[in-house]
């Protein structure tokens, strides 16, 4: 079974500009996670997407939005990037219908960086 | 919500040194427990899990129990190896309706020597 990709793996962008970021859940996962992950924040929870629908959201400006389509694959927008905005992202997707804190598994994320 | 504490690092050892990383918890009841690895440029990889007290996940030579006296999850190796240099988290659900959300440690830097 494929495990969990992200498009596109490496991305370099200005300040200023805004990103889209994709990623594709292993088939059959219907909830899919996204954090953000940096050298001094560690691994923060961005949001999480269950059919189509937003179900949870961490701490994050509203810069930061995210939608899931009906084939589960979900993409996250940041919009008007700031330096700060460098940084890992990744997506994790997990089993449907089972316990809400089932396990996460990862893809191999998306290595923003802001100029 | 739960939350984790994780030995920080990093921790340097030889080749076939004995491996602990210590990890603790606060939780209501009694979630999934999970550590996961992170090798140089990719994602998260499960690396074992355990989902009710005194269970013993393992994995790859790894270890970790599950103790709900000391609300630990202590990561272990009898023998590591140049390989298993990583990132190693743990974690666990964040609690409450906190949907899709993983609560982690801070990451502890292992690099082994040969």
């Amino acid at each position: 079974k494929a495990g969990v990709t992200q498009t596109p793996r490496y991305l370099i962008k200005t300040r200023g500009q805004q990103v889209t970021l994709s990623c594709s859940p292993i088939s059959g996962h219907r909830s899919v996670s996204w954090y953000q992950q940096t050298p001094g924040q560690g691994l923060q929870f961005l949001f999480e997407y269950f059919s189509e629908t937003q179900r949870n959201k961490g701490n994050f400006p509203g810069r930061f939005s995210g939608r899931q389509f009906s084939n589960s694959r979900s993409e996250m927008n940041v919009s008007t990037l700031e330096l700060g905005d460098s940084a890992l992202y990744l997506c994790a997707s997990s089993r449907p219908g089972l316990a809400v804190y089932h396990e996460q598994f990862f893809g191999p994320g998306t290595r923003l960086t802001v100029l | 919500g739960n939350s984790v504490t994780q030995m920080e690092g990093p921790v340097t050892l030889s080749e076939e040194a004995f491996l602990t990383i210590n990890c603790t918890y606060t939780a209501t009841g009694y979630p999934s427990l999970f550590w996961y690895v992170q090798y140089p440029g990719e994602g998260l990889q499960l690396l074992l899990k355990a989902t009710k007290a005194d269970d013993k996940g393992s994995n790859k030579g790894f270890e970790a129990t599950y103790r709900k006296e000391t609300t630990s999850f202590h990561l272990e190796k009898g023998s590591v190896q140049v390989s298993d240099s990583a990132v190693y988290f743990c974690a666990l659900p964040s609690g409450g309706t906190s949907y899709g959300k993983l609560t982690f440690g801070q990451g502890t830097i292992l690099t082994v020597h040969p």
